[in-house]
């Protein structure tokens, strides 16, 4: 059964560093997503991107962060410079017509 | 604003006997539903969807919207059952997000 794919499953930086995150989405889906939970809270949903363009955000998306398909394969999360209370599990999901979500294993991201 | 609420975080039955997470929303729209169930350390899994009125896993979960409940309910639990358990509502937006409530931690002793 295909299956989201999260890199890496962990990663640790200083403040104010770029971070990258990527997924593969399921092969056959068009609608991509970003979450986050930070630890003890609810998941909480970032942006979703649909036909290489951003189609909702959510008020915690600012200007740090940015997402791309760069090819045909993967969808990234770029945070530009993070901050401490950037640190959270982060998660890709991905859905097809029906907009049923299928999330990847997680990027846990600690900002030191 | 749309909210989805699990009343309750940590939820212990014992092997055999029913079980029922409870999930309550208020939303404006159409409301659609979903169960995800998240085992230790793995991924959130579609466990339900309101509309398919499928039964997964025994699990069952009925949308009653005089109540704006959707409960998640199986009539015996089994130790493998334990897990997180969040309910999500899918917002007629344009980006279809999903709102999540704060989850049920399910412990099921043998």
């Amino acid at each position: 059964e295909p299956e989201v794919t999260q890199t890496p499953s962990h990663q640790v930086t200083q403040m104010g560093q770029e971070v990258i995150l990527r997924c593969v989405p399921i092969s056959n889906h068009l609608y991509f997503y970003w979450y986050r939970q930070i630890l003890g809270q609810k998941v909480e949903f970032l942006v979703s991107f649909y036909n290489n363009e951003i189609s909702e955000k959510s008020e915690i998306f600012d200007d740090q962060f940015s997402v791309e398909r760069p090819d045909g394969s993967n969808f990234t999360l770029k945070i530009r410079s993070t901050k401490l209370e950037d640190s959270a599990m982060y998660f890709c999901a991905s859905s097809g017509p029906d907009l049923s979500q299928y999330f990847g294993p997680g990027t846990r991201l600690l900002v030191l | 604003a749309q909210r989805v609420t699990q009343p309750e975080k940590l939820l212990s039955v014992f092997k055999g006997a029913p079980v029922e997470l409870k999930c309550n929303y208020s939303y404006s729209g159409s409301p659609e539903l979903f169960w995800y169930v998240q085992y230790s350390r793995q991924r959130l899994q579609l466990l339900l969807r309101h509309i398919s009125r499928e039964s997964i896993k025994g699990f069952t979960a009925d949308l009653n919207k005089g109540e704006t409940s959707f409960h998640l309910k199986k009539p015996f639990a089994q130790e493998e059952d334990s897990a997180m358990y969040y309910c999500a509502l899918l917002e007629e937006t344009s980006g279809s997000r999903l709102t999540f409530g704060e989850g049920t931690q399910l412990t099921v002793n043998p």
